[in-house]
Order: structure tokens, then sequence, then C-alpha cells
């Protein structure tokens, strides 16, 4: 089994442009989230989503979207990129709350903004 | 302000010893609380949780421990071997209304080394 699968692994921007970090998962989980980590920080949300065609803030939204067009996939956009994103994202997964509680995470984008 | 925290950024073991990480929390409304181990270059993997109501849970060698009078939680490896080497981090997840996601709040980590 995949799990969750994130897309690209590495990239490397110039401030002011935009990407797409690709998440797919294949558990067909309901809830689908994005996180980033920065050192000594942890893992903070970003955004999240309960199911197909919904998305909702979380921690630190702010520079990014999100959308959720198929329930396997959730995609996260930076529209202008800031050095300030240059961080490790992770996106993960989990089963509705009555059918587990562990999430499941990608292997992370480094992403570096220059 | 931050709802789970792990005030030891890292902890050197001996191998065949007892690796004892530690977190705190201040949200009353976390059901569940996880334990997650990281490798570099790699994503989160889950090792172990416990729900609110419970006090401990085992498995195999690693044992967490809850006491919610004190919102602290502890992760216990005994006995430690080098291939535990990694970053920890707790988590706790947030109940959440209904149609919301559960979400996960992350410690900052500990970083665990076992040493031969």
């Amino acid at each position: 089994n995949a799990g969750v699968t994130q897309t690209p692994k590495f990239r490397v921007l110039k401030t002011g442009q935009s990407m797409t970090l690709l998440c797919a998962q294949d558990m067909n989980h309901e809830y689908m989230y994005w996180y980033r980590q920065d050192p000594g920080m942890g893992l903070r949300l970003i955004h999240y989503s309960v199911g197909e065609g919904t998305t909702a803030k979380g921690e630190v939204p702010d520079g990014y979207n999100v959308s959720r067009l198929k329930k396997q996939n959730f995609l996260l956009g930076l529209e202008s990129a800031a050095p300030s994103q240059t961080s490790v994202y992770f996106c993960a997964s989990s089963p509705r709350r009555d059918r587990g509680t562990e999430a499941f995470f990608g292997q992370g984008t480094r992403l570096t903004v220059v | 302000d931050q709802q789970v925290k792990q005030n030891s950024p890292s902890l050197s073991v001996q191998e065949g010893r007892i690796s004892i990480l530690n977190c705190d929390y201040t949200n009353s409304m976390f059901d569940y609380f996880l334990w997650y181990k990281k490798y570099p270059a790699e994503g989160p993997t889950f090792l172990i949780s416990i729900s609110s109501i419970k006090d401990k849970n085992e498995d195999g060698r690693f044992t967490v421990f809850l006491n919610k009078s004190a919102k602290h939680l502890s992760l216990h490896i005994v006995p430690s071997q080098p291939g535990d080497s990694a970053v920890y981090f707790c988590a706790a997840r947030t109940i959440g209304l209904t149609g919301t996601a559960s979400k996960l709040t992350f410690g900052t980590g500990t970083r665990l080394q076992v040493t031969l």
C-alpha cells in the first residue's frame, strides 16, 4: 500500500513564484491535513479538510490555499512564495473520528524559497 | 500559546536502559494522546496512543502513561535500542464538533539518542 504520497519531495522557489504541492492517499480516509515543520516549533496545522469539497483553516493558514476536489487528493497552493514559507511540509490523512485515532503522514516536501 | 509541550529538546540514553520522554498539555478537551516517531527525511510514523479515559497503554517495549490531574503524559521505552534513535513527537487530538475533523496538536519534539 502506498499510504500517503506527496509530490514533489524537494523544490526551490524564487520569492513571488507560485506552486502547488500534491497529496494523495489510498486509504479512503475522510480527513486530510497539511502541516509545516520548522526547527523548534513542531508540526503546525496549515489547513485541513473533513471531506471532498470542504476545507478549513488551521493554525497558520496565511499565504496558503487548499483544495480537495477528490476524496483522495488534497492540494496545497502557494500563490506568491515568501522566504518565511521555507519549511518542510507534511500531508496527513486520518479516518473519521469514530473509525480510528491515528493520522498517517507522507514523507514530506522540503521547500526552499530564495 | 502552546497547548502541547515537550520541554526536553534532547535525551541521551544507553542501550538497554529505559528512555522516558515527557509531554505536558493544557487543553482539557483533548480526547486522545499519541506518540509519533520521526527519522530524518521521513514523515512521522505512529507509535502508540492512549485514550483520555485510560492511564496506561502498553505495546511491546513502549508504554504510555497519562496523568490527567497533572495534564502530563510520558512514553517509556524499555529496553532502549539504537534503532530507537529518532525525534519523538507528542500529539493530542481535539474532539471537535460534529462535522469537523479531529485535529492533532503537536509538541516540539524530543530527539532521543540511544548510545552503545
